[in-house]
């Protein structure tokens, strides 16, 4: 089956800093990615949808100067978290997709953020 | 707007128990519902899906059922294995929306012992 990684599967960073996230798709070419976010005990919330060579469309309340996505191969999408604080600690999940059609997402094992 | 409640875990079962995962969702229009399973450390896959009412979706031996009467899509199996021992969640993709977008439940998590 179409295999997603993330990398890396846990980071720690000091408050203030940034943090890059690299999600891949391994054996397809993912024309739509999408990156989620989740709390303890909660859902995943959509955070954004990256489409290849386009600028992401961030969900209602994400700030896109904070949480910048780049998708710039059909492989390759990366969120970075800018100027990191404790409350952006959580893990961050993305999909991927190569026809938009909802079930053919294929998810990755999510990054775990902490923030000091 | 669009949400998705899930019964809280851990549920802990017994091999061969039979299972019951409570799902019921709110939405306007006609939504595609999905049951999706993360085993541990690895992405959540794709366990089964219903497009329209009364639709049953299947594998593995898991069931669900669409009911619009009563909103709800329920994760059944008849007996467990200790290799379901997983977070199942439930989601929805809107009826009007035809970018991918999912919605989540909060996930439940299953442990089944031997």
């Amino acid at each position: 089956g179409a295999v997603v990684s993330q990398h890396p599967s846990w980071v720690i960073c000091k408050s203030g800093t940034s943090v890059k996230i690299e999600c891949r798709s391994l054996d397809f070419q993912a024309t739509t990615m999408f990156w989620y976010r989740q709390f303890p005990k909660q859902s995943l919330m959509l955070m954004a949808t990256s489409n290849e060579g386009s600028k992401a469309t961030y969900e209602q309340g994400v700030e896109k100067d904070k949480f910048l996505i780049n998708h710039a191969s059909l492989t390759l999408s990366t969120l970075t978290v800018t100027s990191a604080h404790p409350e952006d600690s959580s893990f961050y999940i993305c999909s991927a997709t190569t026809s938009g059609v909802v079930d053919e997402q294929f998810f990755g094992p999510g990054t775990r953020l902490t923030v000091l | 707007g669009d949400s998705v409640t899930q019964m809280e875990g851990p549920v802990t079962l017994s091999e061969e128990a039979f299972l019951t995962i409570n799902c019921t969702y709110t939405a306007t229009g006609y939504p595609s519902l999905f049951w999706y399973v993360q085993y541990p450390g690895e992405g959540l896959q794709l366990l089964l899906k219903a497009t329209k009412a009364d639709d049953k979706g299947s594998n593995k031996g898991f069931e669900a059922t669409y009911r619009k009467e009563t909103t709800s899509f329920h994760l059944e199996k008849g007996s467990v294995q200790v290799s379901d021992s997983a977070v199942y969640f439930c989601a929805l993709s809107p009826g009007s929306s035809n970018t991918g977008k999912l919605i989540f439940g909060q996930g439940t998590t299953l442990q089944v012992k031997p």
